[in-house]
């Protein structure tokens, strides 16, 4: 069993809606990540998180250190928001677990 | 500044060929990381340098896998003998010393094996 499940897997939505990515983990962190991966480029960081909500641009993050779970809001999507979007945790000796990730699919 | 670059950025070998990837972090980060995602699989961890020395190999997948770091600048995994399953995208990312959960990430090689 991985020690990062994401939901859902795929995910298709329409342009406007707002979109929730969710994140689970069973182990001790240090801090949680969202990462982003447009197909064929590179990844991008989008989040860095150990306690509370942050906010960038249409993009909220938020974690629940208790309930061992953090969500990934997209506000007003765009068909530029398509992408793949991977939960990460790191621990004490700092090396990423990741996620299996969520596809998105923006339709106009 | 430039980011993480990876070389190359495709790789089609043959199984019991030899591949050597090649990883250039940001210039100045001490931390380089190797991650692997096999097909249909979650990215997972391969290892860990700090400037040149090993930091963590632990999730290096057998000794056919040897990483390089000499100078604590660019970093080589080479994969001799390759097999099928090796096959994936082998990400680089580095951090700054004192910025550890930080990383930043290359664009991935993509080898196949055959």
């Amino acid at each position: 069993k991985n020690e990062v499940e994401q939901s859902p897997q795929n995910l298709t939505a329409q342009e406007g809606e707002f979109i929730t990515i969710n994140c689970s983990y069973s182990v001790g962190i240090s801090a949680l990540h969202w990462l982003q991966q447009h197909p064929g480029g590179g990844i991008v960081s989008l989040f860095m998180l150990s306690s509370g909500k942050k906010k960038h641009g249409r993009l909220i993050a938020t974690i629940n250190i208790q309930e061992k779970h953090s969500s990934l809001h997209i506000t007003a999507s765009h068909p530029r928001d398509s992408a793949v979007y991977i939960c990460a945790v790191t621990r004490a000796g700092n090396q990423f677990y990741f996620g299996t990730g969520t596809s998105l699919t923006v339709i106009p | 500044e430039a980011g993480v670059t990876q070389f190359p950025s495709h790789s089609v070998i043959e199984k019991g060929q030899t591949v050597t990837l090649r990883c250039d972090p940001i210039s100045g980060h001490d931390n380089l990381y190797w991650y692997r995602r096999v097909m249909g699989k979650e990215i997972k961890f391969l290892l860990h340098f700090v400037k040149e020395s090993k930091q963590d190999e632990s999730g290096m997948p057998n000794n056919r896998f040897l990483a390089e770091r000499t100078g604590g600048t660019y970093s080589t995994l080479k994969v001799q003998p390759a097999e099928l399953e090796d096959s994936g995208v082998y990400f680089c990312a580095s951090s700054p010393r004192d910025l550890v959960a930080t990383q930043y990430f290359g664009p991935g090689t993509r080898l196949l094996v055959l």
